[in-house]
């Protein structure tokens, strides 16, 4: 089955504690991307990547990273949480880097606190 | 500043009756339009798109009008089904934004009422 899994699915951590949550997808897709959804905002980019060792940052990165050392994993880094970002994210991949017309496979979501 | 708003959270309907949620955008440099679906616990699926050179899109019983000059999109169901209810997002996209990078909405809570 094509998808775009992510890994915890919920995750309580206090502030300062590093961690990662994992993005994987099978369905060979060169773009894939981090969002963060918070109420009344939509979701918003954290950062996305164009292809393997590619990444670049979107809207919102400040307090992120992320590495593309294949093409089908593209985890998200908070090197020290902090309660500003407690939200929903998600992952999501899209067959083609030339342009974002092309749907976009989203993965479940991960809810974060942050305490 | 948002570029894209969905003034209206939540929007109930008469399960059978149309349902009509709107999309308003500020960048004229918009040239793409998206409807993503999302149920609790999932993530987003695509729902239906327009270009810019078109002003209506159709597939069954969604269809997204355009209307460039009011910079306002809407997204009409019939007739709406309880599977419908769900939050709907509206997402834009420019051709000359070289990070192809989708600026999304807040989101409308549709409600199908039996």
């Amino acid at each position: 089955e094509a998808q775009v899994t992510q890994n915890p699915r919920y995750l309580i951590t206090v502030t300062g504690k590093k961690l990662t949550v994992t993005c994987s997808q099978n369905m060979n897709h060169e773009y894939m991307s981090w969002y963060r959804q918070d109420p009344g905002l939509g979701l918003r980019q954290i950062y996305y990547s164009m292809n393997v060792e590619v990444t670049d940052k979107g809207d919102v990165p400040e307090g992120y990273k992320v590495s593309r050392k294949e093409k089908r994993n593209f985890p998200l880094i908070l090197e020290s949480p902090s309660p500003n970002q407690t939200s929903l994210y998600f992952c999501a991949s899209s067959p083609s880097t030339g342009t974002s017309y092309n749907e976009q496979f989203f993965g479940p979501g991960t809810r974060l606190t942050v305490l | 500043d948002q570029q894209v708003k969905q003034n209206s959270p939540s929007l109930s309907v008469q399960e059978g009756r149309i349902s009509i949620l709107n999309c308003d955008y500020t960048n004229s440099m918009f040239d793409y339009f998206l409807w993503y679906k999302k149920y609790p616990a999932e993530g987003p699926t695509f729902l239906i798109s327009i270009s810019s050179i078109k002003d209506k899109n159709e597939d069954g019983r969604f269809t997204v009008f355009l209307n460039k000059s009011a910079k306002h999109l809407s997204l009409h169901i019939v007739p709406s089904q309880p599977g419908d209810s769900a939050v709907y997002f509206c997402a834009a996209s420019a051709s000359s934004d070289s990070n192809y990078q989708l600026i999304w909405g807040a989101g409308t809570k549709l409600i199908i009422k039996p």
